[in-house]
């Protein structure tokens, strides 16, 4: 089973900063690679698939890099609307997910 | 606009069994493949099933093996989930979710429903 594990587990920023979130693969997922946000009382929705490619009707802020076994969820410029939970998940074996960043206002 | 409506979840004994629906518009559901995902009170995502488009394979994660049936009609454009010999670790918001890839296996979920909670409790 590969592993997922994602850093930090809280993130305290403001509205308007750049937030840096990783998640790191126990062995290379090549870019099979995807990141969700989650608010409370809300189902999952998808941000960035196979690592770099925003979502339908996902807001330019959000991007994604990596591969292999290194990923990084970038948002430039924080909205009120963006702490959230975030997960990332891998599709190069069964599918499975990391243990969540939560983002919060500081 | 894709809508996907979960169904069924309720509390239920140690042992027992319950059946979840999902009921799916907006879409060509016959088209394409959907999952099951739950989530733990307080915790994280766990992928539960998957089935392709047309019904021709299904696969489950090793925790739900041999308990739950993953199942869809796609005259009625709804997706079901038989779970037998419930646990107490199975209680979670259960979730459906749509594959992106149209006729494929994307194992991404790009839609998701509102979750249906199940509770496993005496």
């Amino acid at each position: 089973e590969i592993v997922l594990t994602q850093s930090p587990a809280t993130l305290s920023l403001s509205p308007g900063e750049r937030a840096t979130l990783s998640c790191r693969a126990s062995q290379s997922v090549s870019s099979y690679l995807a990141w969700y946000q989650q608010k409370p009382g809300q189902a999952p929705r998808l941000l960035i698939y196979d690592a770099s490619n925003r979502a339908t009707g996902i807001p330019a802020r959000f991007s994604g890099s990596g591969s292999g076994t290194d990923f990084t969820l970038t948002i430039s410029s924080l909205e009120p609307e963006d702490f959230a939970v975030y997960y990332c998940q891998q599709r190069s074996n069964w599918p499975n997910f990391g243990q969540g960043t939560r983002l919060e206002i500081k | 606009q894709v809508q996907l409506v979960e169904s069924g979840g309720g509390v239920v004994q140690p042992g027992g069994s319950l059946r979840l629906s999902c009921a799916a518009s907006g879409f060509t559901f016959s088209s394409y493949g959907m999952h099951w995902v739950r989530q733990a009170p307080g915790k994280g995502l766990e992928w539960v099933a998957f089935i392709r488009y047309d019904g021709s394979n299904k696969y489950y994660a090793d925790s739900v093996k041999g308990r739950f049936t993953i199942s869809r009609d796609n005259s009625k454009n709804t997706l079901y989930l038989q779970m037998n010999s419930l646990r107490a670790e199975d209680t979670a918001v259960y979730y459906c979710a749509k594959d992106p890839w149209e006729v494929g296996s994307g194992y991404y979920f790009d839609y998701w429903g509102q979750g249906t909670l199940v509770t496993v409790s005496s």
